[in-house]
């Protein structure tokens, strides 16, 4: 079955500094993942996926994901934080039993002036 | 183009009363979902729509009810509501139920249940 460990609930960075989301999965066959972004109030917006085709997965608003199998790892950085970074982010497997995303309980971004 | 779109944005229940939240999308998808998000628990699935006319339990199923009217619509009732149920769901569609495809995601409804 597949799950997915995002570490650290709440995450805070200054403006202007390395912003890293970690992500850990666990999959019994070859793991499609991706990266949510969800405003506060809003729905969640695709950031990134990986689906095999390269490891490192560029996404928008200058965030990337490396996906690591030895390590079973898809973090997510960016190398300098914005205000309008601050959100939530969810880490999510695909594979579900009816083709549906399996969530991580997600990240809480805080972006300091 | 709307997207995914959901109806009513909030809604306040009494305990034991029904209500029906509304799933619209024109993005001609075949798979629609129905997830809740709990805070510190992520997105759970609770029911699924792989077509028109089909419908599956997800995770967390208890308590609900599905209808896949058409193509375009998807909607998920609660008969009797319950604080247990206060939480903001969120509809969701894939071209198909692929491993690879995208999800897109409506902006959700906010329910609280008294």
């Amino acid at each position: 079955a597949q799950s997915v460990t995002q570490l650290g609930s709440h995450v805070s960075v200054s403006e202007g500094a390395l912003v890293l989301l970690r992500c850990n999965y666990s999959s019994s066959v070859p793991p499609y993942l991706f990266w949510y972004v969800q405003y506060p109030n809003q729905g969640l917006q695709l950031l990134l996926k990986y689906t095999s085709a390269a490891t490192l997965v560029k996404g928008i608003n200058g965030f990337e994901a490396e996906f690591k199998k030895s390590e079973t790892s898809f973090h997510l950085t960016k190398p300098s934080a914005h205000m309008s970074d601050a959100a939530e982010y969810f880490c999510a497997v695909s594979g579900g039993s009816q083709g549906n995303l399996i969530f991580g309980k997600g990240t809480k971004l805080s972006v300091k002036p | 183009n709307a997207g995914v779109t959901q109806t009513p944005k909030f809604q306040v229940l009494k305990t034991g009363q029904s209500m029906t939240l509304q799933c619209a999308q024109d993005m001609n998808h075949n798979s629609m979902y129905w997830y809740r998000q709990d805070p510190g628990m992520g997105l759970r699935l609770i029911y699924y729509s792989a077509s028109e006319g089909t419908t599956d339990k997800g995770e967390v199923p208890n308590g609900y009810n599905v209808s896949r009217l058409n193509k375009r619509e998807f909607s998920l009732r609660l008969e009797s509501a319950a604080p247990s149920q206060t939480s903001v769901y969120f509809c969701a569609t894939q071209r198909q139920g692929v491993f690879t495809d995208t999800q897109y995601f409506g902006p959700g409804t906010r329910l609280t249940v008294l």
